[in-house]
């Protein structure tokens, strides 16, 4: 069975520019999660979907990031502009009606 | 916030048996203990899940105290691959929780160093 596919695994951007992460989740899994993982902390869940709905956002700086999933497949997470602070690794993950969490490789992202 | 509380590192021998513990003193009566672990560069990975009792596969055993507030992940014989940090987590049982419920809150974990 596939897993979490994400990419890129690796940007480096500078400060102010913008950025785009992709996520397919396992097939036939509603629910998708995208988390940040800033150095040294666990993840922070930024949004969560349950299909192409969205359950959670209430952690997403909505003033600079955004995420869709318009067919209730796979989805895009967005930063515009970036900031130093967004250095970090994104991570999607899926789940079957809520259940176990299975999580992607994840994008690290640096804006320098 | 994460309702858990883990040691921040622990070192272990290659082949003995690797415990970590965890305290979850707020645990809520239908919450359950859950652990993950997230080797360098990778996401982080599902190990076991337990309610009240003792649980055990492939990976790891799950010991869980009887008043609930305490639980301890043990890897019987660790070896170098094991080396990562784990993640103890209370949230409602898979399938239970509807909307957002069925995140996972992840405090900073416990960095485990194998050595051989």
């Amino acid at each position: 069975e596939a897993g979490v596919a994400q990419s890129p695994r690796y940007k480096i951007i500078e400060k102010r520019q913008s950025v785009a992460f992709w996520c397919n989740p396992i097939s036939g899994h509603a629910t998708l999660y995208w988390y940040q993982q800033i150095l040294g902390q666990g993840p922070k869940l930024l949004i969560q979907f349950q299909n192409n709905g969205v359950v959670d956002d209430s952690q997403l700086p909505k003033d600079r990031f955004s995420a869709e999933r318009l067919k209730g497949v796979d989805s895009t997470l967005k930063i515009q502009p970036a900031k130093l602070e967004d250095s970090a690794v994104y991570l999607c993950a899926s789940s079957l009606n809520t259940g176990e969490l299975f999580f992607g490789e994840g994008s690290r992202l640096t804006v320098l | 916030d994460a309702k858990t509380t883990q040691p921040p590192s622990m070192d272990c021998a290659e082949g003995r048996a690797a415990n970590l513990p965890c305290n979850h003193s707020t645990i809520s009566g239908n919450e359950y203990v859950y652990w993950y672990r997230q080797i360098h560069s990778q996401g982080p990975q599902y190990i076991i899940h337990g309610l009240k009792n003792n649980e055990t596969n492939e990976m790891a055993s799950l010991i869980i105290t009887e008043d609930r507030k305490s639980s301890t992940l043990i890897l019987p014989h660790a070896t170098l691959r094991d080396t990562a940090v784990y993640y103890c987590i209370v949230r409602v049982a898979w399938g239970l929780g509807g909307g957002s419920q069925g995140n996972l809150i992840f405090g900073k974990g416990t960095k485990l160093s194998v050595k051989p």
